[in-house]
């Protein structure tokens, strides 16, 4: 059965502090690992990683991703309030029918 | 550019009534999925498509039936509604790409069972 573990499952930090959140996998035949944002509403797409070793950057965040050791994870710096949010992870296995698999999601909540 | 569409945006059942959830997309995407989002659970998948015709069920599909007769509609049907079924419900729809998927979701659906 897929796997997907975040932690921390929440954190609380102040405006300016840089946070990690970090994310696991145990799937069979990955194909991509993906981060989201979701406020109130649908998640919101962050990234796509499938190589190993190469960080995405947009704007104050970045992921990696560590295809050998089964994980990744989503950097955020001079964190915002507006940087409040869950953040989930999912990975999507291949073979012949291609789905996700969600973590539980971190709660991030960034204090001013 | 409408997206994915879902509707109703909320509604409250009685136990044991029926209801659908629609969902449509606009972008000719093979790929359609539903998803349930309960607190600190993150997303579990229901039922998914990989195009008009074929279903498949995912992690969670006791009491749900889904069909896929079109490309651009996924509807979702709760047979006879439980309180358990009290959730957050978003369609998803993507197209395989050489890499991977990028998923797009509807706005969700909040369904409340009593």
């Amino acid at each position: 059965e897929d796997k997907v573990v975040q932690s921390p499952l929440s954190l609380v930090v102040h405006e300016g502090d840089t946070v990690t959140l970090n994310c696991s996998y145990e799937v069979t035949n990955f194909r991509s690992l993906l981060w989201y944002k979701q406020e109130k509403k649908a998640p919101t797409f962050l990234f796509m990683l499938t190589s190993s070793g190469i960080e995405k950057k947009s704007g104050r965040l970045s992921s990696i991703l560590d295809k050998k050791e089964l994980f990744s994870i989503l950097n955020i710096t001079a964190t915002q309030t507006g940087d409040s949010a869950i953040y989930l992870c999912a990975v999507e296995a291949g073979g012949s029918n291609y789905k996700l698999t969600f973590g539980k999601g971190t709660l991030l909540t960034v204090n001013p | 550019n409408a997206g994915v569409t879902q509707t109703p945006k909320f509604q409250v059942l009685k136990t044991g009534q029926s209801m659908t959830l629609q969902c449509a997309q606009d972008m000719n995407h093979e790929y359609m999925s539903w998803y349930r989002q309960d607190p600190g659970m993150g997303l579990r998948l229901i039922h998914y498509s990989v195009g008009a015709g074929i279903t498949d069920q995912g992690e969670v599909p006791n009491g749900y039936n889904v069909s896929r007769s079109t490309t651009e509609d996924f509807p979702l049907r709760l047979l006879s509604a439980a309180p358990s079924q009290t959730s957050v419900y978003f369609c998803a729809s993507s197209r395989r790409g050489l890499s991977g998927n990028t998923i797009y979701f509807g706005e969700g659906s909040w369904l409340t069972v009593v």
